[in-house]
């Protein structure tokens, strides 16, 4: 069965680290290009972070750049987030997804408070 | 970046009854927009790309139009298993932008 599952999620004071990870079943990350997209407690949804099949090409939503870092481990079948100096508005469910967002994950929830 | 605006927020309708939900840009984006459709707890799920190609698996009363700037998510005749959010995407730029939704419920 093709999947992804993510994992990492839970509670982190503000200012701290998490690493989030998903792990695709079924067909290999290789070919393809993955995003995150988290979704706050009773909000909407937003992208969040995307890296190319190829990892040469990465962008980030304003509100996570220069403190999250997306990356693939082919090798592991796996996308990672790295969220360092984490807020309280990072506090949501995450999500991963395929690049034309035929196939998501679950989600995990990071919940950021102290 | 991309704004899109959706509407309505929130819309209530009975089933049978045919629904029409918009997604505005603010610039042009070809036909790069999907639509999405999520069930409390659930991840999103793909209904519709560029714009108006059916994803495999959605059932034909769902569709979609549009290009450049004006898209409408439209469903011929609500069943019960439609009552939920649905959101358009935008990933003709980036950074990618969502829709704020529309909650379609039961009237």
């Amino acid at each position: 069965e093709v999947q992804l599952e993510e994992s990492g999620g839970g509670l982190v004071q503000p200012g701290g680290s998490l690493r989030l990870s998903c792990a695709a079943s079924g067909f290999t990350l290789t070919s393809y290009s993955m995003h995150w997209v988290r979704q706050a407690p009773g909000k909407g949804l937003e992208w969040v972070s995307y890296i190319r099949n190829t990892m040469d090409t990465i962008y980030y939503a304003d509100s996570v750049k220069g403190r999250f870092t997306i990356s693939k481990d082919n090798a592991k079948n796996s996308l990672y987030l790295q969220m360092n100096s984490l807020r309280d508005e990072d506090t949501a469910v995450y999500f991963c997804a395929v690049g034309y967002f035929d196939l998501w994950g679950r989600g995990t929830l990071v919940t950021v408070s102290s | 970046d991309i704004q899109m605006t959706q509407s309505p927020s929130s819309l209530s309708a009975s089933v049978g009854d045919r629904v029409t939900i918009t997604c505005r840009a603010s610039q042009g984006i070809r036909n790069d927009l999907g639509w999405f459709q999520q069930k409390p707890g659930k991840a999103p799920k793909l209904l519709i790309y560029a714009a108006s190609s059916l994803q495999s698996g959605v059932p034909s009363r769902f569709s979609g139009s549009g290009s450049g700037t004006d898209f409408t998510l439209t469903i011929s005749s609500l069943q019960p298993e439609d009552f939920a959010t649905y959101y358009c995407l935008q990933h003709n730029n980036y950074p990618l932008t969502f829709g704020q939704g529309t909650r379609l419920e039961i009237k």
